[in-house]
């Protein structure tokens, strides 16, 4: 079955211990993204990365850093976590940048107390 | 950061009325515009991706329109159920990958 998976689905953890939620996709797609969704607001979008090796920023990248080594893997990482990253996350990805359909993740819930 | 707008932030319908709502996105820089539906406890699910302007799309009872010219896209649902209640998303998209999204419209569909 095509799709994207994330781990874990819920966290709560402590400021300043550093965290990585896993991203994984099957369907070779070359670009993926990270989106954080807090209540009020749509997603907003953390870093992508068009293919292996090539990541950008986002709209809200302060705070966090991924890495894309392998096609199918986007992990996000957060060093020091801070309770304003409180939130839930989103990973997607799809074919090519913009003009595909994309698949999201079943969200990653994340506290920081 | 892009702005991109959408409205109403929240619709209240009867079933079977047919309703509407907007996204705004910029004018310049256009590559492709998204809508998604996204229910609670669900992940988003794309709806509709539009490049062209003038572009129409239809899945069922749920069309989209794209004016890339003056910066707007149209979602539309005729006869609504309240299996279409959920949040309604467009995200606005350059060509280097970066993508914006709305706040989402939120539908509510009364029996």
């Amino acid at each position: 079955e095509a799709q994207v998976t994330q781990n874990p689905r819920y966290l709560i953890t402590v400021t300043g211990k550093k965290l990585t939620v896993t991203c994984s996709q099957n369907m070779n797609h070359e670009y993926m993204s990270w989106y954080r969704q807090d209540p009020g607001l749509g997603l907003r979008q953390i870093y992508y990365s068009m293919n292996v090796e090539v990541t950008d920023k986002g709209d809200v990248p302060e705070g966090y850093k991924v890495s894309r080594k392998e096609k199918r893997n986007f992990p996000l990482i957060l060093e020091s976590p801070s309770p304003n990253q409180t939130s839930l996350y989103f990973c997607a990805s799809r074919t090519t940048p913009s003009t595909d359909t994309q698949y999201f993740g079943p969200g990653t819930r994340l506290t920081v107390l | 950061i892009l702005n991109v707008e959408q409205s109403p932030q929240s619709l209240h319908v009867q079933e079977g009325d047919s309703t509407n709502f907007t996204c705004s996105f910029p004018s310049s820089n256009f590559y492709a515009l998204h809508w998604y539906r996204w229910e609670t406890a669900k992940s988003p699910e794309a709806l509709f991706v539009m490049t062209l302007n003038g572009d129409e799309k239809k899945k069922g009872r749920i069309s989209a329109t794209l004016n890339t010219k003056e910066g707007y896209s149209y979602l539309y649902i005729k006869g609504s159920q309240p299996e279409d209640s959920a949040t309604y998303l467009c995200a606005f998209d350059t060509n280097a990958g970066k993508s914006t999204f709305g706040d989402g419209t939120t539908l509510t569909v009364k029996p």
